[in-house]
């Protein structure tokens, strides 16, 4: 079974402009949650969607936004950049909206880099 | 939020047992508490989780103290694959859960051959 897919796994942007990350669950998981990791620290949550609404969000700007599909993907969409945005955005499924027996599967992630 | 403690760093030796310790003093009384890992250049795992009693799965085994105001991570043989970040994790149950996990710095583990 293929695991949580995350897209794309690297870009490069200017200061300023919008990037939109994609993250697959895993077949059958219907909760998202978004991340982002600094170098050198542990990851901060951003935002939980379940059955395509928004159940939790982190203490993140308004540039930051989401949605949920309905086959339960996900994208994460960050407006007018800035150089503080570089990091590595990671996305999490689970059946349900809590952690479950197995907790959350992370994907690989899209390292982000702002020029 | 429970704020949790746990040592920078750690080194082991192959095969050798290794015991993560993790204090979180103002964990709240239905917080299970999550262990993660991090392998360079992938997201956090899971690992294991626990309520009050001592937990084992093919991962590892988590030891919860009485008073469960700190817990342990067991992996009974290190091997170099377990070389990575871990996370031990307060986290309420399921159905207050909103998907935030709050990771610390974590403890990074190095395994020598």
């Amino acid at each position: 079974d293929a695991g949580v897919t995350q897209s794309p796994t690297h870009l490069i942007k200017t200061r300023g402009q919008h990037v939109t990350l994609r993250c697959s669950p895993i077949s059958g998981h219907k909760s998202v949650s978004w991340y982002q990791q600094v170098l050198g620290q542990g990851p901060q949550f951003i935002f939980q969607y379940y059955e395509k609404e928004e159940r939790g969000r982190g203490n993140f700007p308004d540039r930051f936004s989401a949605r949920q599909f309905p086959n339960y993907s996900s994208e994460l969409n960050v407006n007018a950049l800035l150089l503080g945005d570089s990091a590595l955005y990671l996305c999490a499924s689970s059946l349900a909206a809590g952690q479950g027996y197995y907790g959350y599967t992370f994907g690989s992630g899209t390292r982000l880099t702002v020029v | 939020d429970a704020k949790t403690t746990q040592p920078n760093s750690m080194e082991s030796n192959e095969e050798e047992p290794v015991h993560l310790p993790c204090n979180h003093s103002t964990i709240s009384g239905t917080d299970y508490i999550h262990w993660y890992r991090q392998l360079p250049s992938q997201g956090p795992e899971y690992v294991i989780h626990g309520l009050t009693s001592n937990v084992n799965n093919r991962m590892a085994s988590l030891a919860i103290a009485e008073d469960r105001k700190s817990s342990t991570l067991i992996l009974h043989r290190a091997t170099l694959r377990d070389a990575a970040v871990y996370y031990c994790i307060p986290s309420p149950p399921g159905s207050s859960n909103t998907g935030k996990l709050i990771f610390g710095q974590g403890t990074t583990l190095q395994v020598k051959p």
